[in-house]
């Protein structure tokens, strides 16, 4: 079965502070990829990466940092020197590769942040 | 104009109620999705259309029926719904099915009283 862990359901910090945002995974399947979103108060997810099970590479975009680790399941995201419009749930969410992939993500529970001024 | 436009924003609906849920997409995709964001639970997949053809239905109950007239449109009728329906229900759409990065409308904040 897959599943994704996000153990974190709510997370204080105060701006300018580093946040890391924890993402456990489950698959058996060897080949898959990982997504991370985000879903401001207005409601719309917002997309913020992908990554293949195949490439390991850490990856850093701005403030933005991945860290995938297939030894220990995990796909965690940070957040250097975070900022009020950072506030938002954040999900992580697994895709299942293969012709019967319709496209299905399953998504984590979301970690709620709240980045206080 | 946005991506992907749903409407309306918020619904308040009794169960004897037919109401439909509308979701537009202005990208040029070939797939589009519904799915619900319920309290305190991970988003669910409920249905996916590619090319207007219903390719997964993630065992939705039948008062939730989808339709897809076109690649750009995705309705969701609903009918005789249960308060436990309420939730935001979000419609996505993306190039092609497969493991692709998802647009999403803002949803549709449903409530069933």
């Amino acid at each position: 079965a897959q599943k994704v862990t996000q153990a974190q359901t709510e997370i204080s910090v105060v701006e300018k502070e580093d946040v890391t945002l924890d993402c456990v995974y489950e698959t058996r399947d060897t080949t898959y990829y990982l997504f991370w979103y985000k879903q401001p108060p207005s409601g719309e997810l917002v997309f913020l990466i992908r990554r293949n099970s195949f490439d390991e590479q850490n990856e850093i975009s701005g403030r933005y940092s991945w860290n995938f680790q297939k030894s220990t399941s995990s796909f965690n995201f940070t957040i250097t020197a975070s900022q009020v419009v950072d506030s938002a749930v954040y999900f992580c969410a697994l895709s299942l590769h293969g012709s019967s992939n319709t496209g299905k993500l399953i998504f984590g529970q979301g970690t709620t942040l709240q980045v206080k001024p | 104009e946005t991506g992907v436009t749903q409407t309306p924003r918020h619904l308040v609906m009794g169960m004897t109620n037919k109401k439909s849920l509308k979701c537009e997409q202005h990208l040029g995709h070939n797939a589009m999705y519904w799915y619900k964001q319920s309290a305190k639970k991970p988003l669910e997949l409920m249905f996916v259309y590619s090319l207007e053809e219903r390719v997964e239905n993630n065992s939705v109950p039948s008062r939730f029926s989808p339709e897809c007239p076109n690649s750009s449109h995705l309705f969701l009728h609903l009918h005789t719904l249960q308060p436990e329906d309420s939730a935001l229900y979000l419609c996505a759409s993306s190039q092609d099915t497969g493991p692709e990065k998802l647009f999403f409308g803002s949803g549709t904040q449903l409530s069933v009283l």
